[in-house]
């Protein structure tokens, strides 16, 4: 069982509010990574780090930001959410080194921008 | 490009059915995952494959990896409504980086 924790799990909020999504892990794993994901659809990495003061973009270009200031928490933030901000945000981790990439989801957040 | 396809990307099938999900590239991976996710949920691991031509089996569920570890496929076996769910294969790309293929919906009926 996977020890990693999202909040909020729902979020709906007006055009133009700062949000802060809340990703933890209590398996002392070095990288963690954020992906954007349609209903039904892929995931698109959008952040990821190896570690403490670490944070790279992803393959999908993104409007939010991260931080990693500990290693259990890797916090992604949108300064102004709009519209096409609506979609459902996982974030997870992984062992380094690790077996064979495998990573670990929590149970994602699923963001509404009116 | 989509690095990995999957298919079909919507099954829609009677319990008790059979079904088998392909994952296909022209890259080789040195290792492929397949997750399952539940609407509202993230995904879980359901197996990692590494070798070539390797074969694992989870209950009624067998993953097979391609002998050129470009390919691999999920076969399901007496298919039950517990096992609908978004079914993603994911190869490791760069530095423990995952890239996914598009998921296969399966929607198993009672």
């Amino acid at each position: 069982e996977a020890d990693i924790y999202q909040t909020p799990r729902y979020l709906v909020i007006g055009t133009g509010k700062k949000i802060t999504l809340e990703c933890s892990q209590t398996m002392g794993h070095d990288k963690m990574y954020w992906y954007q994901q349609d209903p039904g659809m892929e995931l698109h990495l959008i952040h990821y780090s190896y570690g403490v003061n670490s944070t790279e973009k992803g393959d999908l270009s993104s409007e939010s930001t991260v931080s990693r200031i500990r290693t259990e928490h890797f916090p992604l933030t949108l300064e102004s959410a709009r519209p096409s901000h609506t979609s459902q945000y996982l974030c997870a981790s992984s062992e380094s080194p690790g077996v064979a990439d495998t990573q670990y989801f929590g149970p994602g957040t699923r963001l509404t921008v009116l | 490009t989509q690095l990995l396809e999957q298919s079909p990307q919507f099954l829609s099938i009677q319990e008790g059915e059979n079904l088998t999900v392909y994952c296909n590239s022209s890259s080789v991976f040195s290792s492929l995952q397949w997750y399952r996710q539940e609407p509202g949920e993230g995904p879980v691991l359901l197996v990692t494959v590494v070798t070539g031509g390797e074969v694992k089996k989870l209950k009624r569920l067998t993953f097979q990896f391609g002998d050129a570890r470009k390919d691999s496929s999920l076969h399901i076996t007496a298919a039950q409504p517990g096992d609908t769910g978004l079914y993603l294969c994911a190869a490791g790309t760069s530095y423990g980086k995952l890239t996914f293929g598009q998921g296969t919906i399966l929607t198993v009926h009672p």
